[in-house]
């Protein structure tokens, strides 16, 4: 079955530090891949999205994630936080075009120390 | 552009009663899927609904059903509801299955 695995359910950091969120996923096909961000109050919305390509993509924030196929990851990064990326970040796994099944990972929460 | 609303806010209901909870899609989309989201958890997948047809299910009991209607706005069903249905369902809706959701703010239910 298919399944996400986050691994760090709770990250504190100081502004300015950088941010790397780890995210696995198990299905051997065609995936497209998602990260969604919960700000504190507000409803999930998409951080950033990969379906084919460069597997390096950027997204609003100046978040960016790389999928590496052979690793079956898709890490979120972010060079230097803010106080306001205090959210809670899920990794989604969507099994190609045209499926309507997604997964998501059980989300890290991550607080920025201004 | 209007957004993905859902109705009711909040709701609280006693173990063995039945509720529907409401979605709006956004403008354009034509498809329409339901999460559970306990807490602490990422969002479960309940079902999709693409131009009124259900088009895939997850893990949950037939006592949850689903309707789209010819506007794309949809409706889950819970009944016989138990304590363990107590959760944020979230609606979420697209232009087409399997591409970018666009989520709505939720509707939190208790059973009591």
């Amino acid at each position: 079955a298919q399944s996400v695995s986050q691994h760090n359910h709770h990250v504190i950091l100081s502004e300015a530090a950088s941010l790397e969120l780890g995210c696995n996923y198990s299905y051997g096909g065609t995936v497209n891949l998602f990260w969604y961000v919960q700000y504190p109050g507000q409803h999930l919305q998409l951080l950033l999205k990969y379906f084919s390509g460069d597997p390096l993509v950027k997204g609003i924030k100046g978040f960016e994630a790389e999928f590496i196929k052979s690793k079956f990851s898709f890490n979120l990064r972010k060079p230097s936080v803010q106080w306001s990326d205090t959210a809670e970040y899920f990794c989604a796994v969507n099994a190609g075009a045209g499926t309507y099944k997604y997964i998501f990972g059980t989300g890290t929460r991550l607080k920025v120390l201004a | 552009e209007t957004g993905v609303t859902q109705s009711p806010t909040h709701l609280i209901k006693t173990r063995g009663q039945q509720v529907t909870l409401r979605c709006s899609s956004q403008s354009g989309h034509n498809t329409v899927s339901w999460y559970q989201q306990a807490l602490g958890q990422g969002p479960q997948f309940i079902f999709q609904y693409y131009r009124e047809e259900e088009n895939g299910r997850g893990n949950f009991p037939p006592r949850f059903s689903g309707l789209q209607f010819p506007n794309y706005s949809s409706e889950l069903n819970v009944n016989a509801l138990e304590l363990d249905d107590s959760a944020l369902y979230l609606c979420a809706s697209s232009l087409d299955a399997g591409n970018e959701q666009f989520f709505g703010p939720g509707t939190r239910l208790t059973v009591l």
